[in-house]
């Protein structure tokens, strides 16, 4: 139990373009997801936290015009990187917390981008 | 301002030994703990969990000490095998916060 995915598992795209990536807790109920940004040899950085029907809290730093994110579904939440630049090259990772719990997350497996 | 930190960036163990990943929290307000292991190009997997009011929890082969008293928390991985190699993180909740704050992470490297 307690599985997310993510859609892409990896994207590459011109710069400028914009690019959405699917988390979806596929047996549970998620009244919070997360998304968070891993750079090669580092930790986990959150960017923010979205509650279902309601807008995402961001992170300081995180701009929330570039970064935008949808949880429209105790399932589903999404992160569009609008007109993405190299710089936004990195590796996407959500998670979400079940409804009922101990207040654990489970991660889905990660999107890689890539902003040529 | 808060942090969780790790003491050894990294952790060489041969196979079928005993692993201990050790992590320093510094906010007593933390309630909630989790242990994570990645592995390269994934997303992390979530290992074992403990709340405040326990200080030992046990799965299989994995086990969670903590100490409040000077706030540190410790993986043990029994009979590590070489599957084991990745790289770990703690991570802890405060009361009352929304999301984890994660630590530097630990690699493990298991030697056959």
């Amino acid at each position: 139990g307690a599985v997310v995915s993510q859609h892409p598992s990896w994207v590459i795209c011109k710069s400028g373009t914009s690019v959405k990536i699917e988390c979806r807790s596929l047996d549970f109920q998620a009244t919070t997801m997360f998304w968070y940004r891993q750079f090669p040899k580092q930790s986990l950085m959150l960017m923010a936290t979205s509650n279902e029907g309601s807008k995402a809290t961001y992170e300081q730093g995180v701009e929330k015009d570039k970064f935008l994110i949808n949880h429209a579904s105790l399932t589903l939440s999404t992160l569009t990187v609008t007109s993405a630049h190299p710089e936004d090259s990195s590796f996407y990772i959500c998670s979400a917390r079940p409804g009922t719990g101990r207040g654990e997350q489970f991660f889905g497996p990660g999107t890689r981008l890539t902003v040529l | 301002g808060e942090s969780v930190g790790l003491h050894l960036p990294t952790l060489s163990v041969q196979e079928g030994d005993n692993s201990i990943i050790n992590c320093a929290y510094s906010n007593s307000a933390s309630d909630y703990f989790i242990w994570y292991k990645q592995e390269s190009g994934k997303g992390p997997q979530f290992i074992i969990d403990i709340r405040s009011n326990m200080d030992k929890r046990q799965g299989q082969r994995v086990t969670v000490l903590l100490n409040k008293t000077v706030k540190h928390l410790s993986l043990q991985i029994a009979a590590t095998q070489p599957g084991d190699s990745a790289v770990y993180f703690c991570a802890e909740k405060q009361t009352g916060a929304n999301n984890l704050f994660f630590g530097t992470g630990t690699r493990l490297t298991v030697i056959p």
